[in-house]
């Protein structure tokens, strides 16, 4: 178990719709960055919050947003869901800004119908 | 051409066989990630290192900054080693040195 928990486990939803993923980061962790990973693409890297402020952006696309809570957890809010969107998401932490060992969640599977 | 490149893709081994897999980046980097997935989907992470040679149990990832290329050795392989094994980097390109790009990752099958 790293730590990492991510809500909800699956997610099946439609074309057109709008989800929120949930990341809450390992106890003392202050970076959280979020991964996609897809059949066709692999693992890529979306985005990442470092106390509450957004620090890196990858391949993150304009429907998809993020932010970083007082609190520490993490929302990935997915919204006009293509059927290309259905991957397995993936929620990381880390202690310090980036040059750190990245601990990964179980990951939100999503399915677009 | 993928900034990170694996091979092999796919590999087969019998129990105990010494693996190697390996990865070579092409852009300059401050460190490099070896992953582990099984076939549930998680994610572990096995090793974060930036330069010369890390071991942690039967796992032993070496690095060569100059040659831009790191292996990842498993000894006396056991089939509960199956896996994706999953090398990143992180990049300095792009003002940002906290991105980490993927290889397409390696399948790993050990049969009894």
């Amino acid at each position: 178990d790293s730590g990492v928990t991510q809500t909800p486990k699956h997610l099946i939803t439609a074309t057109g719709q709008r989800v929120t993923l949930r990341c809450s980061p390992r106890s003392g962790d202050l970076s959280v960055y979020w991964y996609q990973q897809s059949l066709d693409q692999g693992l890529q890297f979306l985005i990442q919050y470092y106390n509450g402020e957004e620090r890196a952006k990858g391949n993150i696309l304009e429907r998809f947003s993020a932010q970083q809570f007082p609190d520490l957890h993490s929302e990935l809010n997915l919204s006009s869901l293509e059927l290309g969107d259905s991957a397995l998401y993936f929620c990381a932490s880390s202690a310090g800004q980036g040059r750190n060992e990245q601990f990964f969640g179980p990951g939100t599977r999503l399915t677009v119908l | 051409k993928n900034e990170v490149e694996q091979s092999p893709q796919n590999l087969t081994a019998q129990e105990g066989e010494f693996i190697t897999i390996n990865c070579s980046y092409s852009v300059g980097i401050s460190a490099l990630h070896w992953l582990q997935q099984h076939p549930g989907g998680g994610i572990v992470s096995l090793f974060m290192l930036s330069s010369g040679k890390k071991k942690h149990g039967r796992l032993i990832a070496t690095i060569n900054i100059q040659e831009k290329h790191s292996s990842l050795h498993i000894t006396a392989s056991h089939p509960r080693d199956s896996a994706v094994y999953i090398c990143a980097v992180r990049s300095l390109s792009g003002g940002s040195n906290y991105k980490l790009t993927f290889g397409k990752g390696t399948l790993l099958t050990v049969n009894p």
